[in-house]
């Protein structure tokens, strides 16, 4: 799997756009992005994948760039709830094995 | 609703004795995973099923056992050979190999040493 750079802790404030980046310059041609956030205590949540194209659902929006080797994950109106360390991973479809958890970056949303 | 239900919440273990975590999905998956999670540090791969009666050793197998006699059940066994279990548990299963759909993961065991 292709590493993956992320900083370890960003605040937001409630309401506003969260922007939360990942690095990962080693990307290979098949490997997807996955987003997955874990909020203390709990078991990591999926939020959202993709390969090129800019994704969205109702959770947030992924956003590629063209090269692929860097991506941003967009929560458009964070709330409190929203408070989680988020994971960026990158990974082949046909795997059949582990999902690699970096560091994650630790996000705030403060009132 | 769809979804990974892991029991129990809360479990522990004296020593010498084994316990065995559940796992069950109705998501109709045929991958599963059991994953360990220590304080502050990420997830670590114990055992992965890809499709009924096979499975495969993850990262840090020793002390861990695992069976899958149904496609929705994965339970996993903490024998008295895992000398340092007190750990967060993680289940999570997917669509299978091959596919680029993403794991889901249960709420989690939290094993603790009496």
């Amino acid at each position: 799997d292709a590493k993956t750079t992320q900083p370890p802790s960003m605040d937001c404030a409630e309401g506003r756009a969260a922007n939360l980046p990942c690095n990962h310059s080693t990307i290979s041609g098949n490997e997807y992005v996955y987003w997955y956030r874990q909020i203390h205590s709990q078991g990591p949540q999926y939020i959202i994948h993709g390969l090129k194209n800019n994704e969205t659902n109702e959770m947030a929006s992924l956003i590629i760039t063209e090269d692929r080797k860097s991506s941003t994950l967009i929560l458009p109106h964070a709330t409190l709830r929203d408070t989680a360390v988020y994971y960026c991973i990158v990974r082949y479809p046909n795997q059949g094995g582990k999902l690699i958890f970096g560091q994650g970056t630790e996000l705030s949303v403060k009132p | 609703d769809g979804g990974i239900t892991q029991s129990p919440k809360y479990l522990f273990r004296k020593e010498g004795q084994n316990v065995t975590l559940s796992c069950e999905q109705n998501l109709n998956h045929d991958a599963m995973y059991w994953y360990r999670q220590d304080p502050g540090q990420g997830l670590r791969l114990i055992y992965y099923s890809q499709i009924v009666n096979d499975f495969q050793k993850g990262d840090i197998a020793e002390g861990y056992s695992v069976s899958r006699e149904k496609k929705e059940s994965f339970p996993l066994t903490v024998t008295s050979a895992q000398k340092n279990p007190t750990a967060f548990y993680l289940c999570a299963s997917s669509l299978g190999q091959g596919s680029y759909q993403p794991q889901h993961f249960g709420d989690g065991t939290r094993l603790s040493i009496l």
